[in-house]
């Protein structure tokens, strides 16, 4: 089975300072078909789970443009370029190459 | 505009069965990948059980030969058939579209909370 493991598990942030999680797979997420199907979601206190990030670097429908997705292979992050009040929550990567796997959950808040 | 709400939770027994429903709108449940995620009190998401848009169905380990996932497509509802219930069961279960194109769980239902316990 395919191990999600982010760092770190907390982060601090200075309301307006950019904030970057990792995400690193036990195995390669690049699937037969060529495409790497790790995404991004974001829950915030007392809400379910929301897509931000598909396919690395695909941001869904309705997600600002301060969070974007890189990576490649086994390695992916998420950065957030200026965070906002709204953005506090846990943040946690997920893998669809081979069945499905999340990573444990990134916290952040604000300073 | 996709809207999934579940039902169904409560608490149970260790030892008994629950069933779980999903009543999905603006989406059609039959032909799509629909999925069940679960998150224990304080901890992180755990993916569950998966019906294909083919029938085919997937559950991990964790719940295999107790969790049965199904749909009625005549009223687009998801269910989750939840048997001999252990206390390590205890979650809020989320039903959950999956686009199989994008590789990501799109939407999400509130969740539904289900205690096992004596």
């Amino acid at each position: 089975d395919i191990v999600m493991t982010q760092t770190p598990l907390s982060s601090p942030v200075t309301l307006g300072q950019p904030a970057s999680i990792s995400c690193r797979s036990s195995q390669s997420l690049v699937s037969s078909d060529g495409n790497t199907y790790l995404s991004w979601l974001q829950q915030r206190p007392g809400q379910p789970p929301r897509l931000l990030i598909y396919k690395i670097s695909n941001r869904f429908s309705g997600v600002p443009d301060r969070f974007s997705g890189s990576g490649a292979g086994t390695d992916f992050t998420l950065k957030i370029s200026r965070v906002e009040a709204e953005d506090v929550g846990v943040y946690y990567c997920m893998q669809a190459t081979r069945s499905w796997a999340f990573g444990q959950g990134t916290k952040v808040e604000i300073k | 505009e996709v809207q999934l709400v579940e039902s169904g939770g409560g608490l149970i027994q260790p030892g008994e069965s629950l069933r779980l429903s999903c009543a999905v709108s603006g989406f059609t449940v039959s032909n799509n990948y629909m999925t069940w995620v679960r998150q224990a009190p304080g901890k992180g998401l755990e993916w569950v059980s998966v019906i294909f848009s083919d029938g085919r169905t997937n559950n991990a380990d964790s719940v295999k030969g107790r969790f049965i996932i199904s749909r009625d497509n005549s009223k687009n509802t998801l269910y989750l058939q939840m048997n001999s219930l252990r206390a390590e069961d205890t979650a809020v279960y989320y039903c959950a579209t999956y686009d199989s194109s994008g590789g990501a769980i799109d939407y999400w239902g509130q969740g539904t909370l289900v205690s096992v316990s004596s």
